[in-house]
């Protein structure tokens, strides 16, 4: 059954550093998705993206944040400078269905 | 706006006893709800979903969750747990009226199905 992935599954940065978390959707796939959890906290939407722009994006995704599909497979979440609140698990999601959205295993971020 | 609430964040049960996870929502629109479980070091996996139809739906691994609207609930169900459901569970909602598709998660329920 196809999954997305995610890489790398755990990723340490110093506070200040840009950071590139990447997803590989289920190939079919048409809409993408990053969503973060921090720990002990909810999963929390950040933002959705459909035929090459961002369609929908919360308060959290702010100029720091951009994402991009820069091949027909990839799908890239960057952070420009990270900051010690940016530590959270980031899931990558997609679907085609209308509606379900099937999601990776997550990347752990530590910003120290 | 969309919320999600689930009451509890842990319940205990018994191997073979039944399990009940509850998720209670709040949305402007129809209300298109979803459960995920986690595992641990991994993502989050799709169990089923409420979309229209019939009020009881069916989904993986024995679970069944039941929509009800007048009491704007969604709770999550299995007849006999086992102990590999041991598990966080997440209750979802996306509003039929939101332009975006974006999913508003509860809190999550830890499951521990004790042997």
């Amino acid at each position: 059954e196809p999954e997305v992935t995610q890489t790398p599954s755990h990723q340490v940065t110093q506070m200040g550093q840009e950071v590139i978390l990447r997803c590989v959707p289920i190939s079919n796939h048409l809409y993408f998705y990053w969503y973060r959890q921090i720990l002990g906290q909810k999963v929390e939407f950040l933002v959705s993206f459909y035929n090459n722009e961002i369609s929908e994006k919360s308060e959290i995704f702010d100029d720091q944040f951009s994402v991009e599909r820069p091949d027909g497979s990839n799908f890239t979440l960057k952070i420009r400078s990270t900051k010690l609140e940016d530590s959270a698990m980031y899931f990558c999601a997609s679907r085609n269905n209308p509606n379900t959205q099937y999601f990776g295993p997550g990347t752990r971020l530590t910003v120290l | 706006a969309q919320s999600v609430a689930q009451p509890e964040d842990q319940v205990n049960v018994a191997e073979g006893n039944p399990l009940t996870v509850k998720c209670t929502y709040s949305v402007s629109g129809n209300p298109y709800l979803f459960w995920y479980v986690q595992y641990p070091n991994r993502g989050l996996q799709f169990l089923l979903k409420y979309i229209t139809g019939d009020n009881l739906v069916k989904g993986s691994y024995g679970f069944e969750a039941e929509f009800n609207k007048s009491q704007t609930s969604f709770h999550l169900k299995k007849p006999s747990a086992l102990v590999s459901d041991s598990a966080l569970y997440f209750c979802a909602v996306r509003d039929s009226r939101a332009a975006g598709n974006k999913l508003t998660f509860g809190g999550g329920t830890r499951v521990l199905v004790k042997p």
